[in-house]
């Protein structure tokens, strides 16, 4: 089975900062790599998918790249409504989810 | 845009068979490109994927849960439907429905909480 490790598991940091996590695949998924964020009492939902593009109607302070097994998640300008957990997501084989992580201010 | 709605008991005893609807509106199961998937998020950890199926019939299910969990469709009623059998404290979570879609996409429910007890 393939296995998603993201990092870190949470952070904290100031509106305005650029705030960046990582998925690392266990084998090769190519662009099958989405993301998302998940709001305190809310279902996730999705911002990136493909690696790198963005979901309509999500602002373009979020951004993803990567390919293969090393994939990164940005967020340009925090803003105080991005406090959330953050996700990854392969779609290669089946679906499976990385350990997610908190991004708090 | 289609939307998703779980229903079904919020307790659950030991040993029992936990079931759970989802009712889709604002689309069809019948959508060839749709698959439709259930996942779970354990009290305050991360997401676990538990399977889907398509319009087909085929189903896929997470290798740990495969002996207990079955996932089917009712066209008529646009619902589709999980069952997990055996359950114990350690099934006790919150169980979304979801639809997938292109690029592996998906789109949740709002979510239920089961918990197993006694």
């Amino acid at each position: 089975d393939i296995q998603l490790t993201q990092s870190p598991s949470s952070l904290s940091a100031s509106v305005g900062d650029r705030v960046t996590i990582t998925c690392q695949a266990s084998q090769d998924i190519k662009y099958s790599l989405n993301w998302y964020h998940q709001k305190p009492g809310k279902a996730p939902k999705i911002l990136i998918y493909d690696a790198s593009r963005l979901e309509t109607g999500v602002p373009s302070r979020f951004s993803g790249r990567g390919y293969g097994t090393d994939f990164t998640f940005t967020i340009d300008s925090l803003q105080p409504e991005d406090i959330a957990t953050y996700y990854c997501q392969q779609y290669d084989n089946f679906i499976v989810f990385g350990g997610g992580t908190r991004v708090e201010i | 845009q289609v939307q998703l709605q779980e229903s079904g008991p919020g307790l659950v005893k030991p040993s029992q068979t936990l079931s759970l609807t989802c009712t889709v509106s604002g689309g069809t199961l019948r959508n060839g490109g749709y698959y439709w998937s259930w996942i779970r998020q354990h009290p305050g950890q991360g997401l676990e994927w538990i399977g889907y199926i398509y319009y087909s019939g085929s189903t896929y299910y997470t290798s740990s849960l495969q002996s207990r969990v079955t996932i089917s469709l009712d066209t008529s009623k646009n619902q589709f439907s999980l069952k997990l059998t055996s359950v114990t404290a350690a099934d006790t979570a919150l169980y979304y429905c979801a639809v997938g879609y292109g690029s592996g996409r998906l789109d949740w429910g709002q979510g239920t909480l089961v918990t197993v007890s006694s």
